[in-house]
């Protein structure tokens, strides 16, 4: 079974709009933290926003968002106020087990590319 | 600035060549790992290191070597090339004292194999 999966393979939105980019996982640690990276075309990854599993409170960095529901485990990224610049594709990525002196492995999706019209 | 640094950014290999991919980090970062990204499948973990002289495999490790002799450098030896190797390779380092643990991204080499 895949660790993480994005059903998304691509997603339009308007500019200045707010879009939302699925993401579920899947584990049986207690501890755990989930992450955003952003792969414009020119190829980098850029990280975005972290949360962890036992993190109260949903994730935020700016425009960005993680809609973060442990129950159903989904980290859904919402990117609000959508720009021309946010069109990249977008992974959704896990780290099992307890930070602060594990390995920090993460297992990625395989992306949504987002679109953003003018 | 450099960050995390990869040579070369794109390469040319004939099947049953070998070549090595060169990654350099200057963050002291304890954690360095070797990522491949195939179309519409996602990064897929090849090998990592949590400190020199420390490697482990990762989900795709067939067909690769590394090593890693000390924190700066982690290179990526793929020998008798194939072209299933065709992909986009990312080396990333991390740091291990934080919660988050972060993945810093080099800006990737490009390998095809003919």
């Amino acid at each position: 079974a895949q660790k993480i999966t994005q059903t998304q393979p691509g997603m339009f939105v308007q500019e200045k709009e707010a879009v939302t980019l699925d993401c579920t996982y899947d584990t049986s640690d207690q501890s755990y933290g989930l992450f955003w990276y952003k792969q414009p075309s020119s190829g980098e990854m850029i990280f975005l926003i972290y949360q962890g599993s036992y993190d109260e409170q949903n994730a935020t960095e700016g425009r960005y968002s993680l809609n973060f529901q442990k129950a159903r485990k989904s980290a859904n990224l919402v990117i609000s106020a959508s720009q021309l610049g946010d069109s990249a594709m977008y992974f959704c990525a896990m780290r099992e087990g307890p930070g602060g002196g594990s390995n920090y492995k993460l297992t990625f999706g395989k992306g949504t590319l987002l679109t953003v019209n003018p | 600035n450099a960050g995390v640094t990869q040579t070369p950014k794109f390469r040319i290999l004939k099947i049953g060549q070998s070549m090595t991919l060169q990654c350099a980090q200057d963050m002291n970062h304890n954690y360095m790992y070797w990522y491949r990204q195939d179309p519409g499948m996602g990064l897929k973990l090849i090998y990592y290191s949590v400190g020199a002289g420390i490697t482990d495999k990762g989900e795709v490790p067939n067909g690769y070597n590394v090593s890693r002799s000390t924190t700066e450098d982690f290179p990526l030896r793929l020998e008798l090339a194939a072209p299933s190797q065709t992909s986009v390779y990312f080396c990333a380092s991390s740091y291990a004292g934080g919660p988050v643990g972060e993945l810093f991204f080099g800006e990737g080499s490009r390998l095809t194999v003919l």
